[in-house]
């Protein structure tokens, strides 16, 4: 059981948009920075988004990230079938003192 | 660019330790800005961060392997290690080491499958 909520997958066709939601509480995503991460099949997580919504060098912006309250999003735009991967989001739990990550959302481009 | 390299045993016995290395290059695991760390992932399951050690040596570890688990840094190799203890068939994982910043895992190292197994 996750501390950080996701749903298990989603799925669009090629050049859709499809969003993931992260649902947690007031110790970890409602006061900290969120970060996702993509995971390609058979490959280390590498980071997606960071700070929310900031993306790093490389990171097309057709990933973006956000948050409200105590849920951050992830969203893919024009979707394409290198971005069938596994998506996870995390971030530090204040209450607890400890990293914390969602149970990971599988993108399936249809 | 950092990167990050797990060495150690692919297969360890029940109730023996677990033990790895994270060998850093492209960053230094004595300075102040970052933290060092372990996650694994069990075969076909999500992510589990293990423990993250400090500037100075401080640790933090998840409450499920407290007693367990053991994180320290060799400054002068520029690596850190893990070791758990009492490993039990639970403990098969993909373990990656990882660099940290308070809320982002920004390198990951290319992961190491142990296995627990007699």
């Amino acid at each position: 059981q996750s501390v950080l909520t996701q749903p298990p997958s989603v799925s669009a066709a090629p050049g859709q948009k499809v969003t993931i939601s992260c649902s947690g509480s007031d110790s970890n995503i409602g006061s900290n920075f969120v970060s996702w991460y993509q995971q390609l099949p058979g490959t280390a997580p590498k980071l997606l988004i960071f700070e929310i919504n900031k993306r790093p060098s490389g990171i097309p912006d057709r990933f973006s990230g956000s948050r409200s309250g105590t849920s951050a999003t992830l969203g893919i735009t024009g979707l394409q079938t290198g971005d069938e991967a596994d998506y996870y989001c995390g971030t530090w739990d204040s209450l607890s003192a400890q990293w914390v990550f969602g149970g990971g959302t599988k993108v399936t481009v249809l | 660019q950092v990167d990050l390299q797990e060495s150690g045993p692919g297969l360890v016995k029940p109730s023996e330790t677990l033990s790895l290395t994270c060998t850093v290059s492209g960053a230094s695991v004595s300075g102040s800005s970052y933290y060092w760390g372990w996650i694994r992932q069990p075969p076909g399951k999500g992510l589990e961060w293990i423990g993250t050690i400090y500037y100075g040596g401080r640790t933090n570890y998840t409450p499920s392997l407290r007693g367990r688990v053991a994180i320290s840094v060799a400054t002068s190799m520029n690596q850190f290690s893990l070791r758990l203890s009492f490993v039990t068939a639970a403990d098969t994982a993909v373990y990656y080491c990882a660099r940290l910043d308070i809320a982002v895992v920004d390198f990951w190292g290319q992961g190491t499958l142990v296995t627990v197994s007699s």
